[in-house]
């Protein structure tokens, strides 16, 4: 099992270009979040999912767009960057909602 | 909305002592899970354990144990013979059972530094 795969490792982009971040699971797991996590400070919820074809806001989820087309998927979109959106972007599956979540590599994503 | 809070930005320990990693948090809820993190300067976030809220006793893993007070809504995460390589970010999360189920809060983050 390769886990949570996030792809790129890196990334920058300059204001108003979009782009989307890729996510992957192969463990079979119903639920996935995306969360950005700035300096210094903890994770922030963007998205979750708790199935393919359902998801839901989290707390900051201004600026992003989520779809749930496949259990394994779960790309996270700008819409049109934003300096303010420079962080390192986290994906993160669970089997259950009362398992401990998997975490991909992560995403560092700078917006010039 | 949940909140949790890790009121100790930064926290030291001697090489083989014990510290404690302090959490609170604040819930209507009456069944929800609790986690702490570890992240290590590799940024990869790994599980160090889990607590569910309708179990009176506190998990253990090995080094780690937590002190889970469910009407004080408190969940600190003890580490005992404290090693060098347990120096990293730890992040307390919480986790709702209701109808917001998937939905995860984290707090700050404790930087904890290992003394050798």
């Amino acid at each position: 099992n390769a886990g949570v795969t996030q792809t790129p490792k890196f990334q920058v982009l300059k204001t108003g270009q979009s782009m989307t971040l890729q996510c992957a699971q192969d463990m079979n797991h119903e639920y996935m979040s995306w969360y950005r996590q700035d300096p210094g400070m903890g994770l922030r919820l963007i998205h979750y999912s708790v199935g393919a074809g359902i998801t839901d806001q989290g707390e900051v989820p201004n600026g992003y767009n989520v779809s749930r087309s496949t259990t394994e998927d779960f790309p996270l979109r700008l819409l049109s960057a934003a300096p303010s959106q420079t962080s390192v972007y986290f994906c993160a599956s669970s089997y259950k909602y009362n398992q401990p979540q998997h975490f991909g590599d992560g995403t560092r994503l700078s917006i010039l | 909305a949940q909140t949790v809070t890790q009121s100790q930005p930064e926290m030291s320990v001697q090489e083989a002592e014990t510290v404690t990693l302090s959490c609170t948090y604040d819930t209507s809820e009456s069944d929800y899970y609790l986690f702490w993190y570890k992240q290590p300067p590799s940024r990869q976030m790994i599980l160090v354990i889990r607590q569910e809220a309708y179990k009176q006793q506190n998990a253990t893993e090995n080094r780690f144990s937590v002190n889970f007070q469910k009407a004080a809504k408190s969940f600190s995460l003890k580490i005992s013979d404290s090693q060098l390589g347990d120096a990293a970010m730890y992040f307390c999360a919480y986790r709702s059972t209701n109808t917001n189920a998937g939905k995860s809060t984290f707090g700050d983050g404790t930087t904890l530094t290992v003394k050798p």
